[in-house]
């Protein structure tokens, strides 16, 4: 079993849709999740990290299910800006600053 | 401002030709890390350096190496690439102060061709 896992899409929604992710991790010692986007060809950056309590920046919304070992993204009325590779990261239990990624769940917003 | 500066970004070398990648930050980060993605798969941590100790991967194999001479720069060495090395490979720095949500911070990644 992989340690983070997604669905790999893509999903493909139009604008103005609204959006989930999910992502599995295995080790229940994690402390630390984040979501990365990436676009094609470029870096991960930063979208926000998921907080226990569930956070929300904007159009996106991030919870974490620490008894189901899950973390979701939600993302409202989206952009054609927002199609990306969504990546679901989550810390090693053997070090807070080593993280592991998940291998993506790609977006496409069509208009 | 660029923060994680990688260069090249491309590089093209041939089968079993020592290439060397290189990556440096202005953050004064104390960790630095590589990554290698390849496409549409997860990045994957070769090794980091929190400040001058260096940090292999278990599985990360012996044609990688890497080297840090300053808090600033830190290269990745191939020493015989394969055909299986084509890859994108990312450099990223996070503060080294023990925090539940540290960000990594990206370079733009060299894109590396074995011929």
């Amino acid at each position: 079993r992989k340690e983070v896992e997604q669905d790999p899409g893509p999903f493909n929604v139009p604008e103005g849709a609204t959006v989930a992710f999910n992502c599995t991790y295995s080790n229940s010692a994690s402390q630390s999740f984040f979501w990365y986007r990436q676009d094609c060809r470029k870096e991960p950056k930063l979208l926000m990290s998921v907080y226990s309590s569930g956070n929300e920046d904007g159009r996106f919304t991030a919870q974490l299910n620490r008894a189901s070992q899950y973390i979701s993204l939600l993302i409202r009325d989206s952009k054609l800006s927002d199609s990306a590779t969504y990546l679901c990261v989550v810390n090693r239990a053997d070090s807070s600053y080593k993280l592991i990624f998940g291998s993506g769940t790609r977006l496409l917003v069509r208009p | 401002d660029a923060m994680v500066i990688q260069n090249p970004r491309y590089q093209v070398t041939q089968f079993g030709k020592p290439v060397t990648l290189s990556c440096s930050q202005t953050l004064n980060h104390n960790v630095m890390y590589w990554y290698q993605q390849k496409s549409s798969q997860a990045p994957k941590l070769l090794f980091h350096y929190y400040d001058k100790d260096f940090n292999n991967e278990a599985d990360t194999p012996d044609n990688f190496q890497s080297r840090r001479p300053n808090t600033s720069f830190c290269f990745l060495d191939i020493r015989s690439p394969g055909l299986g090395d084509a890859a994108m490979y990312l450099c990223a720095t996070i503060t080294g102060t023990p925090s539940s949500h540290n960000e990594q911070f990206f370079g733009p990644g060299t894109r590396l061709t074995v011929l």
